[in-house]
């Protein structure tokens, strides 16, 4: 097993541009979690999916973020509009349905400029 | 609100010592609890994680719970200079979601 893995690492945009990335989880794992980091900071609660349903939300998340998991395989969250407010490291992490410990991905560190 | 406190630190120790990491929390619902340690410029990886009261050991690391206290801890022992990072702790509800603390930098002195 490879671990989780995240595309692009990478992505300096324009404010209003929209973007897009892609989480692919352990394979074995059902549970799917997006987090937010920024400097100095513990990760933030985006959003969990189970399978392909996304059961939580934070009620921080504002509605230009959206993420899906069409088949309950990789996830993709997509940022429109961005603000330089987005800067930060977006990390994905996936855990099986009766564990608590979630495994991380390297993360993409987003630079909207 | 619920709210993990760390100590933001740096906590500077010098190699070969023991170095001690603690966490706080505020809700009594905590269920699971968990340390990462992460790089800078790396995401957070799982070094330990405990569930009951008491203490866990892993290798060089030991977990400390004190649910009474709504406390816990992480020993380092024998500290080597690759220990040096940011130390995050987690703590879970039933809903799966953690909530985390911002961090402890560790400095482990050669």
């Amino acid at each position: 097993d490879t671990g989780v893995s995240q595309n692009p690492r990478h992505k300096i945009t324009k404010r209003g541009q929209n973007v897009t990335f892609r989480c692919d989880p352990i394979s074995e794992h059902n549970r799917l979690y997006w987090y937010r980091q920024t400097l100095g900071q513990g990760p933030e609660f985006l959003t969990y999916f189970q399978n392909e349903a996304q059961l939580e939300k934070s009620r921080l998340l504002s509605d230009r973020f959206s993420a899906e998991r069409p088949k309950g395989s990789f996830s993709t969250l997509e940022i429109q509009r961005t603000e330089q407010g987005d800067s930060a490291m977006y990390l994905c992490a996936s855990s099986t349905w009766t564990g608590d410990e979630q495994y991380f991905g390297p993360g993409t560190r987003l630079t909207v400029t | 609100q619920k709210e993990v406190e760390q100590n933001s630190g740096p906590l500077s120790v010098p190699e070969g010592a023991i170095a001690s990491l603690n966490c706080t929390y505020s809700d009594r619902g905590s269920q699971s609890f968990f340390w990462y340690r992460q790089y800078s410029g790396k995401s957070p990886e799982l070094i330990m994680f405990i569930y009951s009261n008491g203490d866990k050991e892993d290798g060089r690391f030991t977990a400390q719970l004190n649910k009474a206290s709504q406390y816990v801890s992480l020993l380092i022992r024998d500290s080597q200079p690759s220990d040096s990072a940011t130390y995050l702790c987690a703590v879970g509800y039933s809903n799966y979601q953690l909530i985390w603390g911002a961090g402890t930098k560790l400095i482990i002195k050669p």
